[in-house]
């Protein structure tokens, strides 16, 4: 989607190296979430954002951190990376609302492999 | 605890058939249920269904859901390998965040 922004694409790193995630929307949404792929397992939420600093833990979240200082961005870090992150992430903004529900729009998804 | 259940997990057919996708839910409240398509990169919008009985359309495409059995199917008729795909199911559970919960989805292939 053009308005959300996932940087890096693709990364690959050694375990125990940290890393960011960067989302960069231009919807002005006030909702924004962190998703991780795997087999076997669909889409985790990872954690989400209601607003400027205003953040909270999804399912797995744990060896994760976020921050949010500005409307547009949203980062995810991984302080210490390990093997079992080797993930594709999703970040997604609440992207249109039908009748008081919501749709999620994502981005292109970030793969990340840790060696 | 919330969960969103997908079958099959795989499907193989050859263009022309009709495949019937199963989604199965338990949530403590329920607000909709949804439908993404997602081929190579990131997941991409089908249907919201928050009424029962009521089928969605789209082309080929069709959903519909069953409050009171708690399951959505999605047709999709005289398939193509357009149609190649990981299907997601996702429930909205009705909280203040508006998280989503997944299925594991099932991934359709199409031959021709």
């Amino acid at each position: 989607d053009a308005g959300i922004t996932q940087s890096p694409r693709h990364k690959v790193t050694e375990t125990g190296t940290p890393v960011t995630l960067r989302c960069h929307q231009t919807e002005n949404h006030r909702y924004m979430y962190w998703y991780r792929q795997d087999p076997g397992h669909g889409l985790r939420l990872i954690h989400y954002s209601y607003g400027v600093k205003d953040t909270d833990k999804g399912e797995v979240s744990d060896g994760y951190s976020v921050s949010r200082s500005k409307t547009e961005d949203f980062l995810l870090t991984l302080e210490s990376a390990t093997s079992s992150q080797t993930s594709v992430y999703f970040c997604a903004t609440q992207g249109q609302e039908h009748s008081g529900a919501n749709v999620l729009t994502f981005g292109a998804g970030s793969r990340l492999t840790v060696l | 605890e919330d969960k969103v259940v997908q079958s099959p997990l795989s499907l193989v057919v050859h263009e022309g058939d009709t495949v019937t996708l199963n989604c199965s839910y338990e949530v403590t409240n329920f607000r909709s249920l949804l439908w993404y398509k997602q081929e190579k990169k990131a997941p991409t919008f089908l249907f919201m269904l928050t009424s029962s009985g009521i089928e969605k359309k789209s082309g080929r495409l069709s959903s519909i859901l069953d409050k009171k059995e708690l399951f959505s199917i999605l047709n999709i008729t005289a398939t193509q390998t357009g149609d190649s795909a990981v299907y997601l199911c996702a429930v909205d559970p009705m909280d203040s965040s508006y998280k989503l919960i997944f299925g594991s989805g099932t991934r359709l292939l199409v031959r021709p």
